[in-house]
């Protein structure tokens, strides 16, 4: 079946601009996460939902970070004004939650975030 | 969630058996141990997990000791396409929290 899709693949975007990156999890997953991986760095997780809902937004690293997520499925995160730091790879990941289901995360390919 | 130990890097011949170690002495007895890999410019992949039992799939085998303070993921038959960064990582099972990457193991296979 589909798995977990990212658009775009790749944004270059002026210093200072707005960028939104949108994450279509796997059909039926209810929670959904965000994390990013700057060039030659671990993966840094940035906010997960369950539902609609986000119980740990902990890993937003300042306000100009948000993330929403509308029908329990696809997500958009919206980095506001930003900043050359912000260059990224930004990964999403979609799990089940259910009786016989051990959870594991499944990963899209990711949006490559260059700032100029 | 526990803290693991993996080597930074890691050659192994094609065709023949990747064994990466893991060590997490600090496991809980409701901790599993998850494997994951990324291979280069790809998001993370889901490989097995393991409680106490040694676990196999299409993919790998994992081998736990007895005290559950290390592991070893098992390729098999290693190919060039099994080239990526192996993270080994201790969590509660059925846990929706996120995942916490290590810097994992950078696994070569050389031709």
């Amino acid at each position: 079946g589909a798995g977990v899709s990212q658009s775009p693949s790749n944004k270059v975007t002026e210093k200072g601009k707005d960028v939104e990156l949108r994450c279509d999890p796997i059909s039926g997953h209810t929670a959904l996460y965000w994390y990013r991986q700057s060039l030659g760095q671990g993966l840094e997780f940035l906010i997960y939902f369950q539902g609609n809902s986000a119980p740990d937004k902990s890993g937003l690293p300042s306000d100009r970070f948000s993330a929403e997520r509308t029908g329990g499925s696809v997500s958009t995160l919206t980095i506001q004004r930003t900043q050359q730091e912000d260059s990224a790879v930004y990964l999403c990941a979609s799990s089940a939650k259910g009786q016989g289901i051990s959870y594991e995360q499944y990963f899209g390919p990711g949006t490559r975030l260059t700032v100029t | 969630d526990a803290k693991t130990t993996q080597p930074p890097s890691m050659d192994c011949a094609e065709g023949r058996a990747a064994n990466l170690p893991c060590n997490h002495s600090t496991i809980s007895g409701n901790e599993y141990v998850y494997w994951y890999r990324q291979i280069h410019s790809q998001g993370p992949q889901y490989i097995i997990h393991g409680l106490k039992n040694n676990e196999t799939n299409e993919m790998a085998s994992l081998i736990i000791t007895e005290d559950r303070k290390s592991s070893t993921l098992i390729l098999p038959h290693a190919t060039l396409r099994d080239t990526a960064v192996y993270y080994c990582i201790v969590r509660v099972r059925r846990s929706q929290g996120n995942l916490i990457f290590g810097k994992g193991t950078k696994l070569s296979v050389k031709p």
